[in-house]
């Protein structure tokens, strides 16, 4: 079992939706955990941190965290066209481990 | 200027060859990576040094030795350098809290002919 999924996609929403991307991790003790937007032939970019239970919204991103489930998920509501990339979900132990990514595409 | 940065930007070699990339940072991080990606397999961790004296093997370090000559730079080396080696390489440092953001240099195309 990979310690970080995600699904690699694409998911396609058309602009204005909701777009939900989700991530499960292995580790439990795995305290903090981070979403990272890359464009293609980018670096990763942070958009979303979260170490609490619970929701954390930041404009139109909203990050979910379920420790119990291992269990994050990223929100972004009224997806824009500049929203699309690949959206890494990375956990923290001793060292960040990524996930292989979700590609989003939002489309006019 | 850019907080990481890494040289070169792009280098095409050939089976055999040693090569070094470079990694500088200016965000005074003790913590220093280098990932390799690859079309679908995300972001793999080589080798990761959490300061000057320490330095730590990741998943895929076979084929790959690292240099921490001083807290902002780290620097990757090829031995000798295969097809498979092609990839994109990412440098990123980070602060020591579980919390802490981290940071990404602007990465290394790679292609080993």
């Amino acid at each position: 079992q990979k310690e970080v999924e995600q699904n690699s996609g694409p998911l396609s929403v058309p602009e204005g939706a909701i777009a939900s991307l989700n991530c499960t991790y292995s580790d439990r003790v795995s305290q903090s955990f981070f979403w990272y937007r890359q464009y293609s032939g980018k670096s990763p970019e942070l958009i979303m941190s979260i170490y609490s239970n619970g929701d954390k919204e930041d404009g139109r991103f909203t990050a979910q965290l379920n420790k119990a489930s291992q269990y994050v998920s990223l929100l972004i509501r009224d997806s824009q066209p500049s929203d699309s990339a690949t959206y890494l979900c990375a956990v923290n132990t001793d060292k960040l481990i990524f996930g292989t990514g979700t590609r989003l595409q939002v489309f006019p | 200027d850019a907080d990481v940065t890494q040289t070169p930007r792009n280098r095409i070699t050939k089976t055999g060859k040693r090569i070094m990339l470079e990694c500088s940072q200016t965000k005074g991080h003790d913590r220093m990576y280098w990932y390799r990606q690859d079309p679908g397999l995300g972001l793999r961790l080589i080798y990761y040094s959490f300061d000057v004296k320490d330095i730590n093997k990741g998943e895929i370090s076979d084929g790959y030795s690292v240099s921490r000559q001083a807290q902002a730079k780290f620097s990757l080396s090829l031995e000798s350098a295969i097809p498979n080696q092609t990839a994109l390489y990412f440098c990123a440092t980070r602060g020591t809290g579980a919390s802490e953001t981290q940071y990404f240099g602007p990465g290394t195309r790679l292609l080993v002919l």
